[in-house]
């Protein structure tokens, strides 16, 4: 994951709170996406942004979710008010071209807990 | 949208023997990737190997090859002379060249026995 770094690895955070979770680019890349993994649905694609512009956020849960990418080297997911259904793994992820064909490159996630 | 399965919720190895895990997919795309990842119980997703739906030859990288069958849908990993480290969660995953997003299955729990 030396491309893309997640801040922070893990968050405990109480019900109601508000959390923000982050992720870095070394070099910027024009998509980046935001999944979601639990043991029950899985990974899910949250939203993925191109030339920092959000295209698809069909995935994102509810209005409590919210995403950014100011520039093409950083992103971040808002959740406002956080609730315990949204304790998951948050990964972040870039598309990238490499020995001749895309694919993925994911930060090493972000472990959110909601009590 | 494409269609990820992977069957084996759960499977058990023995260390040095080979393993194949599972993966059909469905998609009406002529052109598209296929990709598998690990992720160990430190939650990273780690890419494995790609087959390109054009490739004629299957995949290789060092231990791991693709078993693909194009006809069938079909794209199976397989582990040779299982190691401990290889025990994780293992997602086949699916890149149309018309979209640029992925498609994962719901994942095989590989455990590698002493």
């Amino acid at each position: 994951d030396a491309g893309v770094i997640q801040s922070p690895r893990h968050e405990v955070t109480e019900m109601g709170q508000e959390v923000t979770l982050r992720c870095k680019l070394i070099s910027g890349h024009n998509s980046l996406f935001w999944y979601r993994q639990t043991m029950m649905r899985g990974l899910e694609l949250l939203i993925y942004f191109n030339n920092n512009v959000p295209i698809d956020d069909s995935g994102m849960p509810e209005d409590r979710f919210s995403a950014k990418m100011p520039n093409a080297s950083f992103s971040t997911l808002k959740i406002q008010p956080s609730e315990p259904r949204d304790s998951a793994v948050y990964f972040c992820a870039i598309l990238s071209r490499d020995r001749g064909y895309y694919g993925y490159t994911f930060g090493s996630g972000t472990r959110l807990t909601v009590v | 949208a494409q269609k990820i399965t992977q069957t084996q919720p759960g499977m058990f190895v023995q260390e040095k023997e080979a393993v194949t895990l599972d993966c059909t997919y469905d998609t009406s795309d002529q052109s598209y990737g296929l990709f598998w990842y690990k992720q160990p119980s430190s939650g990273e997703m780690i890419f494995l190997i790609y087959q390109g739906s054009y490739d004629e030859q299957n995949a290789t990288e060092g231990r791991y090859s693709l078993n693909f069958q194009k006809a069938r849908k079909s794209a199976n990993l397989v582990i040779s002379a299982s190691q401990l480290g290889d025990s994780a969660m293992y997602f086949c995953a699916t890149l149309t060249l018309t979209g640029n997003q992925f498609y994962f299955g719901t994942g095989t729990s590989l455990t590698v026995i002493p």
